[in-house]
């Protein structure tokens, strides 16, 4: 099974670039939720969805943008990259309310 | 004021003490929680979750809730070197929102 999938693992963009990164599941959830993680700061929501064709902000949004066109895939897209958004980058998926989240390995990200 | 408060450690004990983990929540629509496991360079597993106050056990895992005082608490018995991670509680309304993560180191 391969539950939630991200790619790419490691990525270096330069400031001004732009990128996607991916995330698919292929458990049916609903619910999808893109956070980042840094030194103590623990994990903070940047975007989330609750199904397809719906997407909602979290705690980190500014930067970044996602779609939700599929049950399966919810990419968030760094439109303008900055040194700040250098972050360990972790999708989960959870089928809905009340339901435990699962999560892909993490894409690296380092903006220089 | 944070949703949820965590304290970051790190946490230090010797290999076979019991382990309390903590976090507070402000949020009273919360109505499920969850302690997440997380390996250095790894994502989060998930270890244990609960509806409701009262106790949950799971092996040498037991969670704990109290919703009046918006308090809940991981607690491993025997702990051993395979134990040290870092333990993030988790809450959940419409999403989940993480607290910082306690860093825990079980010395041999």
């Amino acid at each position: 099974n391969a539950g939630v999938t991200q790619t790419p693992k490691f990525q270096v963009l330069k400031t001004g670039q732009s990128m996607t990164l991916q995330c698919a599941q292929d458990m049916n959830h609903e619910y999808m939720s893109w956070y980042r993680q840094d030194p103590g700061m623990g994990l903070r929501l940047i975007h989330y969805s609750v199904g397809a064709g719906i997407t909602d902000q979290g705690e980190v949004p500014n930067g970044y943008n996602v779609s939700r066109s599929t049950t399966e895939d919810f990419p968030l897209r760094l439109l303008s990259a900055a040194p700040s958004q250098t972050s360990v980058y972790f999708c989960a998926s959870s089928g809905g309310m009340n339901t435990e989240a699962f999560f892909g390995q993490g894409t690296r990200l380092t903006v220089v | 004021q944070k949703e949820v408060e965590q304290d970051p450690g790190p946490l230090s004990v010797p290999e076979g003490a019991i382990v309390s983990l903590n976090c507070t929540y402000s949020n009273s629509a919360f109505q499920y929680f969850m302690w997440y496991r997380q390996y250095s360079r790894k994502g989060p597993e998930l270890l244990m979750y609960t509806y409701s106050s009262g106790n949950k056990e799971d092996g040498r895992f037991t969670a704990q809730v109290d919703k009046s005082s918006k308090y809940i608490s991981l607690f491993i018995r025997d702990s051993q070197p395979s134990d040290s991670a870092t333990y993030l509680c988790a809450m959940m309304d419409d999403k989940i929102i993480f607290g910082k993560g306690t860093r825990l180191h079980i010395l041999p």
